[in-house]
């Protein structure tokens, strides 16, 4: 695609349901990152492929949190029993290489409020 | 641990006005640093990158931003502020795992 795309731009739910968010990176693109922000706050970084590998999830705040991309392509942020405390903006962006100094290009977000 | 410093929460200055916003980072080894600038309901976008070579990067939109090591900063600056600059502008360091460490922002008002 032309560039990130993130769905829903918009969730809101009710405490203890499950969410699932979802990163369309640029074609082609070979890194995709997850990061999560608070209001007034920096991104956060959650965690990383390469590929289809799960590279690093250090960020994930616990184990309600999980990430997938099976394919290599298209990823899936999972937050299982959300709670309040998980409101936030997510984030995805892409690289099209697994080095250091390629871009980061960042989709518009998805905003979760968990009522 | 690496991490990124922006001292500045909010600064507002006059169309026209020259702005600098400071950065710090804490990095071992050679920074890869970035400057990213958010508007409202957008995403991230890359303003400039700093990998090695000229210290004084230019960007776009009219931003530069110089690296210095020995102070540990990477301070964004642009001669002559737009109405238009207004926005959140975030600093960045490649960590060790390739993912980008973040600031906490700086908000920026234009005043007519």
């Amino acid at each position: 695609g032309a560039g990130v795309s993130q769905s829903p731009r918009y969730k809101v739910t009710k405490r203890g349901q499950d969410v699932a968010l979802r990163c369309d990176p640029i074609s082609g693109h070979v890194s995709l990152y997850w990061y999560r922000q608070a209001l007034g706050q920096g991104p956060e970084f959650l965690t990383y492929f390469n590929y289809e590998a799960q590279q690093d999830k250090s960020g994930l705040p616990n184990d309600r949190f999980s990430a997938e991309r099976p394919e290599g392509s298209i990823s899936t942020l999972t937050i299982q029993r959300t709670e309040q405390r998980d409101s936030a903006m997510y984030r995805c962006a892409s690289s099209l290489g697994t080095g250091f100094t390629g871009e980061l290009f960042f989709g518009e977000g998805s905003r979760l409020t968990v009522l | 641990a690496q991490s990124v410093t922006q001292p500045d929460i909010h600064i507002t200055v006059s169309e026209g006005a020259s702005l600098e916003l400071r950065c710090n980072y804490s990095y071992g080894a050679t920074p890869y640093l970035f400057w990213y600038v958010q508007s409202p309901g957008q995403g991230l976008q890359l303003l400039l990158k700093y990998f090695s070579g000229d210290t004084l990067v230019q960007g776009i939109k009219g931003f530069e931003a110089e690296f210095k090591r020995s102070q540990s900063s990477f301070n964004l600056r642009k001669p002559s502020v737009h109405w238009s600059d207004a926005a959140e502008y975030f600093c960045a360091v490649r960590g060790s795992q390739g993912n980008l460490i973040f600031g906490k922002g700086t908000k920026l008002s234009v005043k007519p």
